[in-house]
C-alpha cells in the first residue's frame, strides 16, 4: 500500500487560482469515486474540504473544487486568501475497507 | 456540538503497550464507521484502523496488524486503540475521525501525541 502522489509544495498569489494533484492506481483513485481532501493548518486536525471527488461539506466555501480523471484526482481552489494557506492531503478508498493518503502538498500563499 | 476528545498519549518504551480513548459527544456515535489516523511528526497522515458501527468489522493498515486493536463502546460513546509491541515507528500523533462510511472522514478530535522512546 503505497501512499497516492502529490506534488509537496504549490504556491499563488492572492485571488488567483492554484490546482493540487492526487496520482494513484487503477486500485484505489482510478476504481472508485471515492476520493476526499483535507486541509491542515499548522499544530490542528485536519479538516474535510472535499468528498466523494467533488462533493462539498456544509460550511465549506465554493472557491474549493474537485474532479478526476483516470487515476488522478485534483483540488483546485480558486480565488486564494491567506487563509488557505496549509497542507492538503488527497485520500482515496483503496477496497477492502482501507483508505491510502497522499503525502501531503504545501500551499503557499504569495 | 458535534466532537471528537481523544486522550491517554504519552511516553511509551519500546516493545510497550498504550491503551488510547476518544470520547464523542454531540452525533449518535452508534450510527457511524469510526477511524483511527496517525501523523509521525513532521510528516503526512496515515490511515490506521477503522471500525463498523456495531463492532462486528476491523480493518487494518498492515504495519500494524497483530500489535494494535481498535474497539469501541457504543454505551459509553467511546473509541478506543489499544496498541501493544509498540516500535520507535509508531511515533505519532493519533486522531480518531467520524467516517462518511469508510470513505472519507468529516469530524476530526484534536490528537493525542505517542512517543515511542528509551
Amino acid at each position: 500500500q503505497s501512499a497516492l502522489t502529490q506534488p509537496r509544495s504549490v504556491s499563488g498569489s492572492p485571488g488567483q487560482s492554484v490546482t493540487i494533484s492526487c496520482t494513484g492506481t487503477s486500485s484505489d483513485v482510478g476504481g472508485y469515486n471515492y476520493v476526499s481532501w483535507y486541509q491542515q493548518h499548522p499544530g490542528t486536525a485536519p479538516k474535510l474540504m472535499i468528498y466523494d471527488v467533488s462533493k462539498r461539506p456544509s460550511g465549506v466555501p465554493d472557491r474549493f473544487s474537485g474532479s478526476k480523471s483516470g487515476n488522478t484526482a485534483s483540488l483546485t481552489i480558486s480565488g486564494l486568501q491567506g487563509e488557505d494557506e496549509a497542507d492538503y492531503y488527497c485520500c482515496s478508498y483503496a477496497g477492502s475497507y482501507t483508505v491510502l493518503f497522499g503525502g501531503g502538498t504545501k500551499l503557499t500563499v504569495l | 456540538e458535534v466532537q471528537l476528545v481523544e486522550s491517554g498519549g504519552g511516553l511509551v518504551q519500546p516493545g510497550g503497550s498504550l491503551r488510547l480513548s476518544c470520547a464523542a459527544s454531540g452525533f449518535t456515535f452508534s450510527n457511524y464507521w469510526m477511524t483511527w489516523v496517525r501523523q509521525a511528526p513532521g510528516k503526512g497522515l496515515e490511515w490506521v484502523a477503522n471500525i463498523k458501527q456495531d463492532g462486528s468489522e476491523k480493518y487494518y493498515v498492515d504495519s500494524v496488524k497483530g500489535r494494535i486493536t481498535i474497539s469501541r463502546d457504543n454505551a459509553k460513546n467511546s473509541l478506543y486503540l489499544q496498541m501493544n509491541s509498540l516500535r520507535a515507528e509508531d511515533t505519532a500523533v493519533y486522531y480518531c475521525a467520524r467516517g462518511v462510511g469508510v470513505r472519507a472522514f468529516d469530524i476530526w478530535g484534536q490528537g493525542t501525541m505517542v512517543t515511542v522512546s528509551s
